[in-house]
């Protein structure tokens, strides 16, 4: 049961564009998204995150967007860069509980 | 500080060995996290400890796999008698403050491929 999805396994954009990476998830308990990038032999770093009480939150090129009644979030990325290059996952987890659940993932190529 | 810090980076070993991997938080950091990722998925929880406590457990940690954290600073997670499907990516994660809020610090991970 798959309760954190994200239906692009890829997405290429071109340099200075923006990237908008796609998420969403079926379980209403759930009130903590985060966003994490991932490059190749590396663990996962945390970008960006939004509670349930706010519908975006941003933080330099990086924005994200909550939309609860469709159980929908984005990450937009303006201008995207060629260190954009990487993994992203979406991540959700819920009030006190202590553990993140992930989608599979969204491999972004930027292209120069 | 140089983050999470987990070893080995790889290891291969044959069905039914035994294998332990290691994982060094980041040192203020009371909470400790195990996750696996397998080919085309996200990280999966796996435990986590909050000091030297294990406070949950998946389901996908069967009773061939064992996690300590003995003084509440580094872990290890052990799994005996290796098949072939415990083939992944394990992830350690750390984190100070208590929920999710702020984002875990994960390590680089070790991968395990069982042969």
């Amino acid at each position: 049961d798959q309760q954190v999805k994200q239906n692009s396994p890829s997405l290429s954009v071109q340099e200075g564009r923006i990237s908008i990476l796609n998420c969403d998830y079926t379980n209403s308990m759930f009130d903590y998204f985060l966003w994490y990038k991932k490059y190749p032999a590396e663990g996962p770093t945390f970008l960006i995150s939004i509670s349930s009480i706010k519908d975006k939150n941003e933080d330099g090129r990086f924005t994200v967007f909550l939309n609860k009644s469709a159980k929908h979030l984005s990450l937009h990325i303006v201008p995207s860069q060629p260190g954009d290059s990487a993994v992203y996952f979406c991540a959700a987890s819920s009030f006190g509980n202590e553990k993140l659940t992930f989608g599979t993932g969204t491999r972004l190529t930027i292209i120069p | 500080d140089t983050g999470v810090s987990q070893n080995p980076r790889h290891k291969i070993t044959k069905r039914g060995q035994n294998v332990t991997f290691r994982c060094d938080p980041i040192s203020e950091h009371n909470r400790l996290y195990w996750y696996r990722q397998t080919l085309g998925q996200g990280p999966e929880f796996l435990t986590y400890f909050q000091n030297e406590a294990q406070l949950e457990k998946s389901r996908l940690l069967s009773d061939r796999f064992s996690a300590e954290r003995p003084k509440g600073s580094f872990s290890t997670l052990e799994i005996q008698r290796t098949e072939q499907g415990d083939s992944a990516m394990y992830l350690c994660a750390s984190s100070l403050v208590a929920g999710t809020n702020y984002g875990y610090t994960f390590g680089s991970g070790t991968r395990l491929t069982v042969v």
